[in-house]
Parts: C-alpha cells; structure tokens; sequence
C-alpha cells in the first residue's frame, strides 16, 4: 500500500520546547530507522529498531532525543528542550528486515523540516 | 570510523551526455554500497545496490561499478535527460556487520535540455 508517511511536515518551535515526530512504516516492515539531514549535510544515522530487539541508539547526538516503537510499528522521535542546532529534516525509513540481509532496500518517507527559533 | 566522499558538489551536462558521478570511502571495505536519488523537499529513493563480490551491476541506463582495491564507486547515467536532474547520495553500511547506513553529502546533477 502507501509508502513511508511522516508527520508533521514541517515543525516551528522555540528554543527550549520540546518536539515529536511521528513516523508510520510501511506495513510489515520490521525495521525501522530516524536519520537527520542539516542543511549541506549528509544523512546522519540517529536510531534504528529491528524487530522487538534492543533499538541501536549510538547515532542519537544528546540525551535530549530519544525515540520509542510502539506495536512493531510507528515511532516516535522526541526532542526535548530544543536547540537552534537541532534544526534540520528528520528522515524515517523503513525495510523488510530480513534476518541475517543486511541489505534490505530502505524506504524513506518525505521528512519533517524542524526549525528552532 | 568510515567516511564517504562525493567529490563533486554539483556535476552540469548536457542531455544526452553520460553523467558519471564518484564516490570513495576510506575505511573498511563495506559489504554493499548504494546509490539513492533525492529530489528536493523529499526523502531519497533507493537506485542500486552493488555488493563487494561485484564489479558492476546495470539497471537501465544506470550503471554502478565497484573497485575494493582504489575504496571507489562510480555511478553512470546513459544518455541522460532532463528529468534525470537530482542530488544522487552515495550510502555504505555504518558498520561492517550494520544495517543502517552512513551517507555521503551528495552530488547534484544538472542536465541542460
């Protein structure tokens, strides 16, 4: 069906609120991924969730993010207390994740564009 | 820890024109490597996977090569057009034995009708 969604599309905050993204998989894809991408900046890994095992959290940048997968399918990436730095599109992709495949083809959805005044 | 190079920001040629756009890496040598495209306001989309036991893989007018010994992929467009206009992003896996990946900052190409 439908690809990878993400909402909102774009976010305007202020410095020091807190933020959530929200990222809808597509359906039965087991794995799950948040990268970052600041303006004249690569993709940056921040998390991955593969299944029910223990999220890959080494890419997330401070303790201020954190992300959580509810029911094997939408996640969550939270902010708190935001920083103009944290500024940037944030990316989710999705794949099959197929044990043991370590390429399985990464679905991305569109982003969302967060701004911090 | 790996990194990855685009040597060119932005690559302009005409329609037409085989466009070849490079990506090296400089650490270990991954398992696969991936070519995506990314339009702007968009998330990327998958092209080609190549893995290290090949040298080249085709789709279309695409061509990805893949040379261990020089840390180096080359990624071809065929009689390239208009529409073929994007940033092409380069992507290997983060960690040898990973899934998530580690990008490169891409290179945009042009092509002039």
């Amino acid at each position: 069906g439908a690809g990878v969604s993400q909402s909102p599309s774009n976010k305007v905050t202020e410095k020091g609120k807190d933020v959530e993204l929200r990222c809808d998989p597509i359906s039965g894809h087991t794995a799950l991924y948040w990268y970052r991408q600041s303006l004249g900046q690569g993709l940056e890994f921040l998390i991955y969730f593969q299944g029910n095992s223990a999220p890959d959290k080494s890419g997330l940048p401070s303790d201020r993010f954190s992300a959580e997968r509810t029911g094997g399918s939408v996640s969550t990436l939270t902010i708190q207390r935001t920083q103009q730095e944290d500024s940037a599109v944030y990316l989710c992709a999705s794949s099959l994740g197929v044990a043991g495949d370590r390429t399985d083809t990464q679905y991305f959805g569109p982003g969302t564009r967060l701004t911090v005044l | 820890s790996q990194k990855i190079e685009q040597n060119s920001e932005a690559l302009n040629i005409q329609e037409g024109k085989t466009a070849t756009l490079t990506c090296n890496y400089t650490n270990y040598s991954p398992a696969y490597l991936q070519w995506y495209r990314q339009d702007p306001g968009r998330g990327p989309v998958f092209l080609l996977l190549i893995r290290e036991n090949e040298k080249e893989k085709r789709k279309e007018r695409l061509k990805v090569t893949f040379d261990t010994t020089l840390k180096q992929s080359l990624f071809h467009i065929t009689a390239s057009q208009p529409a073929d206009s994007a940033t092409y992003l380069c992507a290997l896996p983060r960690t040898q034995a990973g899934t998530a990946l580690i990008f490169g900052k891409g290179t945009t190409l042009s092509v002039s009708s």
